[in-house]
């Protein structure tokens, strides 16, 4: 069985450009969940999708969006980006989310410059 | 509302020592508990979860944890730990009750000495 794919795996882009990220959950998984991760904040939820519908968020500003599309792979975009921005980008799937345990991708690495 | 806290940021243990990595959670109603690692340039991978029952956990790799209710700790631990054990580990935490977010905490650097 494949694992949770994210492309690309690295990243760079300059201040005030926009990037899209993307995860393939693994077959059957229905929840997919996206996470921020920076040495001095750590790992940090920003919103999970279940069935093409956000199901819940985290506390980021509005220029972090997602979607889910009907096979489940997931997309999350970040508009006018800012040097704070840079992180690895996690993503994590399960069947149903919830107490469910969570299969995680390697990441996107995203450098702004 | 859901926390976990790690109370050890570092972890340095020579090699073949035993370890233990604390947890404390808190939550007003039950809850699942995991703990996961994570190797440099890699996601996250489960290495053990409480759902229900015995409250002695086993995992992966030879980690196990116990679930203490009254004072809501999930420790992991090792009994003789490798080089290869050198990595962030995190404690997390979902409501039993509801499809909500799962809380992790902030990781413990775990660093093997040889």
């Amino acid at each position: 069985k494949a694992g949770v794919t994210q492309t690309p795996r690295y990243l760079i882009k300059t201040r005030g450009q926009q990037v899209t990220l993307s995860c393939s959950p693994i077959s059957g998984h229905r929840s997919v969940s996206w996470y921020q991760q920076t040495p001095g904040q750590g790992l940090q939820f920003l919103f999970e999708y279940f069935s093409e519908t956000q199901r819940n968020k985290g506390n980021f500003p509005g220029r972090f969006s997602g979607r889910q599309f009907s096979n489940s792979r997931s997309e999350m975009n970040v508009s006018t980006l800012e040097l704070g921005d840079s992180a690895l980008y996690l993503c994590a799937s399960s069947y149903q989310g919830g107490g469910q345990p969570q299969h995680f991708g390697d990441g996107t690495r995203l450098s702004i410059l | 509302a859901q926390s976990v806290t790690q109370l050890d940021s570092q972890v340095p243990v020579f090699e073949e020592a035993p370890v233990e990595l604390r947890c404390n959670y808190s939550s007003s109603v039950s809850v699942y508990l995991f703990w996961y690692v994570q190797y440099p340039n890699q996601g996250l991978q489960l290495l053990l979860k409480y759902l229900s029952g015995s409250t002695l956990v086993k995992g992966i790799n030879g980690f196990e944890a116990e679930f203490n209710k009254s004072q809501t700790s999930f420790h992991l631990r090792k009994p003789s730990v490798h080089i290869s054990d050198t990595a962030e580990y995190f404690c997390a935490v979902s409501d039993q009750t509801s499809y909500d977010k799962v809380i992790f905490g902030p990781g413990t650097s775990l660093s093997v000495i040889p």
